[in-house]
């Protein structure tokens, strides 16, 4: 059975840092890995979606990477905004989407 | 990137009393939709798959004569709660996939934030 897993469950940074999101899962079957955004009470924003055959996806400050072999995700974000604080989700497709718990992201001015 | 709406955002109803929740593919035909329950501080969870102009495809453990799923177009598929009780409160997300591919990206409804009380 799939599980998803994103470390950390929360993170406090201030403005302009740089900063890495993790996300790991067991079973390396997957179609692709998609990163969300969730604002508190709101649905689910696409970020990123990389496929099983491809190692990086780039857009504005967020990059997202994949080691399908070792079941690992990354989302890196480039220069924090206090508008980039929600909670980030990742998610492997094996036909349905499997989620992680997320990660709460706050930045701090 | 495409659009899915889902209404209403929120809605409070009396124990006993059904809920209606619909989700739409604005700008792209969906022959296939997901609902989605979120607890809090919980990853989302697979209720439901909706296949237009069939049955849908229940996940176990979730009861489907109390959520009934109707998938009547493209476009449309509406999440009805019936004789709702407390424990049904949560918040309910519907998503669709542009191509109905399975490596397609996913979009994502707004969310219904259901409180039963």
């Amino acid at each position: 059975k799939q599980e998803v897993t994103q470390i950390p469950a929360a993170l406090s940074v201030p403005e302009g840092e740089n900063l890495v999101l993790n996300c790991s899962f067991t079973d390396s079957a997957i179609y692709n890995l998609q990163w969300f955004r969730q604002d508190p009470g709101k649905g689910l924003t696409s970020l990123l979606l990389i496929q099983s055959s491809q190692r990086e996806q780039t857009s504005g400050r967020l990059n997202a990477s994949l080691d399908k072999s070792s079941g690992r995700s990354t989302l890196y974000i480039a220069a924090s905004q206090p508008g980039d604080s929600a909670t980030y989700l990742c998610a492997v497709s094996q036909g349905n989407l499997i989620f992680g718990k997320g990660t709460k992201l706050s930045v701090k001015p | 990137g495409a659009v899915v709406s889902q209404h209403p955002s929120r809605v409070i109803c009396k124990s006993g009393t059904s809920v209606k929740i619909e989700c739409r593919s604005l700008d792209f035909q969906a022959t296939t939709m997901f609902w989605y329950r979120q607890f809090p501080k919980q990853s989302l969870m697979l209720m439901a798959t909706s296949n237009e102009g069939s049955k849908a495809t229940y996940e176990q453990g979730v009861e489907k004569d109390k959520f009934l799923i109707n998938h009547a177009s493209l476009t449309l598929s509406t999440l009805t709660v019936t004789s709702a009780h407390p424990e049904d409160s949560s918040f309910y997300i519907c998503s669709a996939r542009v191509g109905d591919e399975v490596g397609t990206e996913a979009f994502f409804g707004q969310g219904t934030r259901l409180t039963v009380v």
